[in-house]
């Protein structure tokens, strides 16, 4: 079946530093991938997705890029900010359509110092 | 811009005793799922309900849980008779044909 493997975190990071969050799936066919985030005391937001191969989803800094031939979804942005701690929620749908359950990693608890 | 919302925010409660947790999807929305993650795990499908009936459940969806609209804006999740193994952090999520936007959720603690 589908499953997404998540980078265990907590992860802690200075303001500014350069953030990495792996992500590696499972899945038959061609899914669709997604990073969600969660603030504090709030729902799971949508951050970006791909929906194919070789597309870069980007959002608020963030970036992450479909790779098929490693299965892949790592989750970048370049330099953190105090406002981005929060738990990042890597997921798949099995295929384009919204109306499809969403297969979610465990989650990285992501804080960033001052 | 529209939400999803979820009431109460916690329930803590006693093994054996039944909760309903609601959640008032996007209005005109016509998909609704709950979702729930156990501390430390992943976040779980449990259910799908489009036109008023169940269109897909998960193993962990068994007799116990049932999810109604009764009311045409409430989306209800009930648990008949609650296991230590209930407590998580439960989400509703309301769909459209692309996307789906989760509510804040809310944590169950059974004692």
């Amino acid at each position: 079946g589908n499953s997404v493997t998540q980078m265990e975190g907590p992860v802690t990071l200075s303001e500014e530093a350069f953030l990495t969050i792996n992500c590696t799936y499972t899945a038959t066919g061609y899914p669709s991938l997604f990073w969600y985030v969660q603030y504090p005391g709030e729902g799971l937001q949508l951050l970006l997705k791909a929906t194919k191969a070789d597309d870069k989803g980007s959002n608020k800094g963030f970036e992450a890029t479909y790779r098929k031939e490693t299965t892949s979804f790592h989750l970048e942005k370049g330099s953190v900010q105090v406002s981005d701690s929060a738990v990042y929620f890597c997921a798949l749908r099995r295929t384009n359509f919204g109306n499809e359950k969403l297969t979610f990693g465990t989650g990285t608890r992501l804080t960033i110092i001052p | 811009e529209p939400e999803v919302t979820q009431t109460p925010s916690h329930q803590v409660t006693q093994m054996g005793q039944e909760v309903i947790l609601r959640c008032v999807p996007i209005s005109n929305h016509l998909y609704f799922y709950w979702y729930r993650q156990i501390l430390g795990q992943k976040v779980e499908f449990l259910v799908s309900f489009y036109n008023n009936e169940i269109s897909e459940k998960s193993e962990i969806f068994d007799d116990q849980f049932s999810v109604e609209r009764p009311d045409g804006s409430n989306f209800t999740l009930k648990i008949r008779s609650t296991k230590l193994e209930d407590s998580a952090m439960y989400f509703c999520a309301s769909v459209t044909a692309y996307e789906q936007y989760f509510g804040p959720g809310t944590r169950l603690t059974v004692t």
